[in-house]
């Protein structure tokens, strides 16, 4: 099946730096990639669509200034987390639908703490 | 309004008995429905997927879940679980094209016990 991949898979930062997240779409193209939140013990929650060549999606209540999202080629799209901050903690999962079946692969998720 | 709606946040079973993980959602529109399982720190990956065609879906680790549009149900099960089946399951649920976002179910997590 088609590979999703997110880097780094864990990352701790200070309070009020900036954390890039990358995930790529290893074997297809996809010209929508979907990034999501999930505290512990809790579902996923959609942040945002990114759509490559054009602005980002976000879902209501999600600081779009705070969660900036790029989607610059078919086969990479990149949140960065912007002035983060201890409740930013959390883990981030990215996903990118194959149009071909129907399915969405997720990426490997990211671990963000903020100390 | 478009939902999903997994019926139990915990379900604790014995080695060897039935899993059935239940999953209703909420549409005007015939949805995709998928049930993913995740283990600790890692992503999701996809256990079934109904589009159209056969209710009955297989899927992989001997699982199954069977489409009911009478009852707006996609219940997950298994005869038997094994010691490697407890993780978190979660139900999701596609309502527009083929690259539209998903909808998550509150998820499950599955205790196998001894």
């Amino acid at each position: 099946g088609a590979v999703v991949s997110q880097h780094p898979s864990w990352v701790i930062c200070k309070s009020g730096t900036s954390v890039k997240i990358e995930c790529r779409s290893l074997d297809f193209q996809a010209t929508t990639m979907f990034w999501y939140r999930q505290f512990p013990k809790q579902s996923l929650m959609l942040m945002a669509t990114s759509n490559e060549g054009s602005k980002a999606t976000y879902e209501q209540g999600v600081e779009k200034d705070k969660f900036l999202i790029n989607h610059a080629s078919l086969t990479l799209s990149t949140l960065t987390v912007t002035s983060a901050h201890p409740e930013d903690s959390s883990f981030y999962i990215c996903s990118a639908p194959d149009r071909s079946n129907y399915e969405q692969y997720f990426g490997p998720g990211t671990r963000l703490t903020v100390t | 309004a478009q939902s999903v709606t997994q019926l139990g946040s915990h379900v604790s079973v014995s080695e060897g008995a039935l899993v059935l993980l239940r999953c209703n959602y909420s549409s005007s529109v015939p949805p995709y429905l998928f049930w993913y399982v995740q283990y600790p720190n890692q992503g999701l990956q996809l256990l079934l997927k109904y589009t159209t065609g056969a209710t009955l879906v297989k899927g992989i680790n001997g699982f199954e879940a069977e489409f009911k549009k009478s009852e707006t149900s996609f219940h997950l099960t298994k005869p038997s679980a094994h010691m490697s089946d407890a993780a978190e399951y979660f139900c999701a649920v596609r309502f527009s094209s083929n690259t539209g976002k998903l909808i998550f179910g509150q998820g499950t997590t599955l205790q196998v016990k001894p």
